[in-house]
């Protein structure tokens, strides 16, 4: 059984560039979220989302950053005209809908140059 | 607001040491906790899960605890070894509303020398 997969493992966007991060949760899980890893500093929730709805939406920038989890294919989220600040690691995690334990993905570490 | 402190930051024990990593949380009002460690430039493997209702949960050399009443668990990790040499992460779900954000702390860097 296949973990939560990510893809790109790194990204490497110039300033004002278009990100956009997948995410392929675990197989039988249905529910997906989305974290960001800031340098020297802890994780912090962005999003949650279901098969077509977005569940939590609280950690999200308010400007420049959207997340869809479609009925078929991965998740994705995406960072319209990024900035310096949004370099950090992206880590996606999955869980299913009886138990809220949450799997984590290996990350996309996004550069913005 | 929800917030959740790990003590120590970091920590460097010789092989073979019983220890404890500790974790405390400022709202008692929780729907589970969750252990994480993470490789340097890895993604997040699960540890162990407790549940609210539960007190602790084992797994191997592993053994973690929560009290909910005083804002605590702690993870106990018996003959540590060089392998488990990580950061270790607590993280809450807070249920209600926050159902399925996990709130993290900041973390103990574990070294573990032979």
């Amino acid at each position: 059984n296949a973990g939560v997969m990510q893809n790109p493992r790194h990204l490497v966007r110039r300033r004002g560039q278009e990100a956009r991060l997948r995410c392929s949760p675990m197989k039988g899980h249905s529910h997906v979220y989305w974290y960001r890893q800031l340098p020297e500093e802890g994780l912090k929730f962005m999003v949650y989302l279901q098969k077509e709805n977005i569940i939590d939406e609280s950690g999200m920038p308010k400007e420049r950053f959207s997340a869809e989890f479609p009925k078929e294919g991965p998740s994705i989220l995406r960072i319209q005209q990024v900035v310096r600040g949004d370099s950090a690691a992206y880590f996606c995690a999955s869980s299913n809908r009886w138990r809220n334990e949450q799997y984590f993905g290996p990350g996309t570490r996004l550069t913005v140059t | 607001k929800q917030e959740v402190t790990q003590i120590p930051a970091a920590l460097s024990v010789p092989e073979g040491e019983n220890l404890v990593l500790n974790c405390s949380f400022t709202d008692s009002a929780i729907y589970n906790l969750q252990w994480f460690r993470q490789d340097p430039g890895k993604g997040l493997t699960s540890l162990l899960l407790i549940q609210s209702s539960q007190r602790e949960q084992t797994s191997g050399r592993l053994n973690a605890s929560l009290d909910k009443s005083s804002g605590r668990s702690t993870l106990y990790i018996a003959a540590s070894q060089p392998g488990d040499s990580a950061t270790y992460l607590c993280a809450l779900n807070a249920g209600g509303t926050s159902y399925g954000k996990l709130t993290f702390g900041q973390g103990t860097i574990l070294t573990v020398h032979p």
